[in-house]
């Protein structure tokens, strides 16, 4: 059975603070890492699909950088906002290339 | 214009009902997934469906049946509802049935067995 687990489960930042999450997952027969960012009510939306050990991905405030020989990846929000607030999830595929997800880091950023 | 659409959003219906829920995309992706959403917040995936190719996790009851009238429709249709049906499911698709691609997701169906 596939574990990906994250950490920490919630969050509570100040605005401007910057933030960083975990995601472990088996480092054998490596596929690919995506992170998605899950706002309340709304849908899952992607953020990075990483393949590469050593890739660093960026995308305005945040990053996320990927260790595939020991298993983990983070993900670091620079000056969190208020509207970054959301679950965080990062997902593994199996061998069947479909993707198991992690449980989430809840992140609230507080005005 | 809505990428992954997912109709209805809310299905109240009772336990023993046959009951289907609709999904369409026009990204011009290939592959389609059915994901639920469990009681503790995760998401499982049930299927994927890719050119004809169908992969059903084998944790899924065969009271659930995807239908895919052409690429850019999966709808899962469900016989017999149980309680324990009650979740919200999410459609998603992707380009490829490579891993290295993200997924699209539909706002979801909050389904309530009474």
């Amino acid at each position: 059975i596939l574990n990906v687990e994250q950490s920490p489960q919630s969050l509570h930042v100040q605005e401007g603070d910057s933030t960083n999450f975990t995601c472990s997952f088996p480092s054998s027969n490596f596929y690919a890492l995506h992170w998605y960012r899950w706002e309340t009510a709304k849908s899952p939306e992607a953020l990075f699909v990483m393949t590469l050990n050593g890739d660093e991905k960026k995308k305005g405030r945040i990053s996320a950088t990927l260790n595939t020989k020991e298993g983990y990846s983070y993900l670091y929000i620079k000056g969190s906002q208020p509207e970054d607030s959301a679950t965080y999830l990062c997902a593994f595929p199996t061998s069947a290339r479909q993707l198991t997800f992690g449980s989430g880091t809840q992140l609230t950023v507080l005005p | 214009d809505t990428a992954v659409s997912q109709t209805p959003k809310y299905l109240v219906t009772q336990m023993g009902n046959d009951k289907s829920i609709k999904c369409e995309q026009n990204l011009g992706h290939d592959t389609m997934y059915w994901y639920k959403q469990d009681s503790k917040k995760f998401l499982k995936i049930m299927f994927s469906y890719n050119n004809k190719e169908l992969i059903i996790n084998e944790t899924v009851p065969n009271r659930f049946s995807p239908k895919s009238p052409d690429k850019a429709h999966l709808n899962l249709h469900i016989n017999s509802l149980e309680l324990g049906d009650s979740a919200v499911y999410f459609c998603a698709s992707s380009q490829g049935r490579g891993s290295n691609q993200p997924q699209h997701f539909g706002d979801g169906t909050r389904l309530s067995i009474l």
